[in-house]
């Protein structure tokens, strides 16, 4: 079936350092690729999609790219800051969904250190 | 009040009580959602109710009875849990389920029960 798979945690950082969270997926077709993220005490928010191959999705200096060659849609930021810290999920839609599911990976810890 | 809430944000409650969690969304939606989160499993999707009508069940126990009286409104019914049912409930809304339209979702902050 669908799947979604994200780099284990906790990443640890300093501020201002680059970012790179990886995530790849396996499903058929052209899945919708998202990435969420959960600050302390809250639900999860959009932080930004892609629903095409070659697509890159963009947010708040962080970035995605649907790269469909590679099955992943890595997140990437160029400086972080102590504000970034969270719990990161890549999740996606499958292209044969008709319900409107979201498969999750597993979440990916940040911690950015001043 | 905007967006997606959900009462009571924790729940304590017993193996034999019968507890209910409730989801509003104010965003004029017609696609609802329960997740579960668990401290070792990836978010799991539960119910979907598009206009109403429950379109997914994801092979979730009888104790977990949904309930969608309206497009705004959400219920999760607990009953006879289990300490293992103890996870954070999300609830999610859409604009709706047509295929293909792959649309957003939108969560509310979760409701923390913890079955004793």
């Amino acid at each position: 079936g669908d799947s979604v798979t994200q780099m284990e945690g906790p990443v640890t950082l300093s501020e201002e350092a680059f970012l790179t969270i990886n995530c790849t997926y396996t499903a058929t077709g052209y899945p919708s690729l998202f990435w969420y993220v959960q600050y302390p005490g809250e639900g999860l928010q959009l932080l930004l999609k892609a629903t095409k191959a070659d697509d890159k999705g963009s947010n708040k200096g962080f970035e995605a790219t649907y790269r469909k060659e590679t099955t992943s849609f890595h997140l990437e930021k160029g400086s972080v800051q102590v504000s970034d810290s969270a719990v990161y999920f890549c999740a996606l839609t499958p292209s044969s969904s008709n319900t409107g599911k979201l498969i999750f990976g597993q979440g990916t810890t940040l911690q950015v250190k001043p | 009040e905007t967006g997606v809430t959900q009462t009571p944000r924790h729940l304590v409650m017993g193996m034999t009580n019968k507890k209910s969690l409730k989801c509003e969304q104010h965003l004029g939606h017609n696609a609802m959602y329960w997740y579960k989160q668990s401290a070792k499993k990836p978010l799991e999707l539960m119910f979907v109710y598009n206009f109403k009508e429950q379109t997914e069940n994801n092979s979730v126990p009888s104790r977990f009875s949904p309930e969608c009286p309206n497009s705004s409104h959400l219920f999760l019914h607990l009953h006879t849990l289990q300490p293992e049912d103890s996870a954070l409930y999300l609830c999610a809304s859409s604009q709706d389920w047509v295929a293909g339209s792959r649309d957003t979702q939108y969560f509310g902050p979760g409701t923390r029960l913890t079955v004793l």
